[in-house]
């Protein structure tokens, strides 16, 4: 099994829709990040959360709410999606420390038609 | 401007020739450095660390120059296998990555 876990792998929906993206994590570490990755822009932190209790705001939380419902589960939510959010979505999991390198889900692509 | 910034290639090399990049960050103060390997449209993995006092790994050599604020990396027998997207990633505090674009290596037979 993957050390990262999201679900789905691939999604399109409508403008104004709900939807929420999965990860899951079998690192056992207590840090869970969110990022998008549009092309020629690089990865972009949405949100980031050090421990069940600990939510913070990325650089481009708008438009975004996250849930951590427990150690090793961190969900991200379009409250009401539009299409400049499709893009390709990426949780990561990282111990903590300065020299701890991060470990990526494969990725969910998210199309807002 | 960008934190973190790439020349995004494309770099197109035969088989076996030894191809080197950059990138530069604004940050002085950032503190780890990265190199990560992106395949298309898969998931980043980290390749390498970056060390104050340069760093190889089998055929990858990673320079740090903090003075200069700029990061390197080369890759020495290139084979096809290591077509990808490469991104120059700096860690400014315990937690924020910024990552850089990437640059595109196309090695060809």
């Amino acid at each position: 099994d993957a050390d990262v876990t999201q679900t789905p792998r691939n999604r399109i929906t409508k403008t104004g829709k709900r939807i929420m993206l999965e990860c899951s994590q079998t690192k056992g570490h207590d840090r869970m990040y969110w990022y998008r990755q549009d092309p020629g822009l690089g990865l972009r932190l949405i949100y980031y959360s050090f421990d069940v209790k600990d939510i913070n705001k990325g650089e481009i939380s708008d438009g975004y709410s996250v849930s951590r419902q427990a150690q090793a589960k961190f969900s991200l939510s379009l409250e009401s999606a539009i299409p400049n959010q499709t893009a390709l979505y990426f949780c990561a999991t990282s111990g903590q420390g300065t020299n701890y390198g991060y470990t990526f889900g494969s990725g969910t692509r998210l199309t807002v038609v | 401007r960008k934190e973190v910034e790439q020349d995004p290639g494309p770099f197109n090399v035969p088989e076996g020739a030894t191809v080197a990049f950059n990138c530069t960050y604004s940050n002085s103060a950032s503190q780890s450095f990265f190199w990560y390997r992106q395949d298309c449209r898969k998931e980043p993995k980290l390749l390498m660390s970056v060390y104050s006092s340069g760093n190889e790994d089998g055929r990858f050599t990673a320079q740090l120059n903090r003075a200069s604020q700029y990061i390197s990396l080369l890759i020495r027998d290139s084979k096809l296998s290591d077509s990808a997207t490469y991104l120059c990633v700096v860690k400014s505090n315990d937690y924020k990555l910024s990552f850089g674009a990437g640059t595109t290596v196309t090695v060809r037979a």
